[in-house]
């Protein structure tokens, strides 16, 4: 059974870099066959694809974040990490970890709890 | 980006009526259209992913249809286990993206 578990920084200071970490079990990172990255949601609101990363570093970014983001691996710890720099309170929300099986309609099938981010002074 | 529109925004049933969810694309996504089942303070759950094919262990009571641009979530005895808010999601290009939401209620 795949477990993802999302882990940093509840708060955040505005202009600061909010950096997330997930660390999968029941699974690796470091095979082929699954994209690993996030998923956001503000509070009371719809769900916002950020990007995800491949086992050999490719990554695929949401272009409305991509001046401001950075998803990477750790195979050794089997964990992916998440940077966002430069905060507002537009990047308050609750931040998931999620998995998606390459291939046709690549859904998110195993996600993480979510952890509440909140930008603030 | 591929907008996905979802209605009805909120929707009222009584238990064991059939409910039906819709999606529109902007564009034809084929049947790149997965659905997913939320509760309150609770991750996404994946019910069906390309268009109609359902995940396991989910209910045979929830049915998905469609292709192109025009989808449909069906749950065809709602039950109160059901009550949460619906999310359709294209994944036929990056950014992937998703619709607004439905949310189901018991009358």
């Amino acid at each position: 059974q795949v477990q993802l578990q999302e882990s940093g920084p509840r708060l955040v200071k505005p202009s600061q870099t909010l950096s997330l970490t997930c660390t999968v079990s029941g699974g690796s990172v470091a095979r082929g066959g699954y994209y690993w990255g996030w998923v956001r949601q503000h509070p009371g609101k719809g769900l916002e694809w950020i990007g995800y990363i491949y086992y050999s570093g490719e990554t695929f970014y949401n272009p409305s974040l991509k001046s401001r983001l950075n998803i990477s691996l750790d195979k050794s710890k089997n964990q992916i990490s998440l940077r966002l720099n430069a905060v507002t309170a537009a990047d308050t929300a609750v931040y998931y970890c999620a998995r998606s099986e390459v291939g046709e309609s690549s859904p998110q099938d195993y996600w993480g709890q979510g952890t509440l981010v909140t930008v603030s002074s | 980006d591929i907008q996905m529109t979802q209605s009805p925004s909120s929707l009222s049933a009584s238990v064991a009526d059939r409910v039906t969810i819709t999606c529109r694309a902007s564009q034809s996504i084929t049947t790149y259209l997965n659905w997913y089942q939320q509760k309150p303070g609770k991750a996404p759950n994946l019910l069906i992913r390309g268009a109609s094919t359902l995940e396991s262990g989910v209910p045979s009571r929830f049915s998905g249809s469609g292709s192109g641009t025009d989808f449909t979530l069906t749950i065809s005895s709602l039950q109160p286990d059901d009550i949460a808010t619906y999310y359709c999601q294209q994944t036929y290009n990056t950014p992937q993206t998703f619709g607004q939401g439905t949310k189901v209620q018991i009358k």
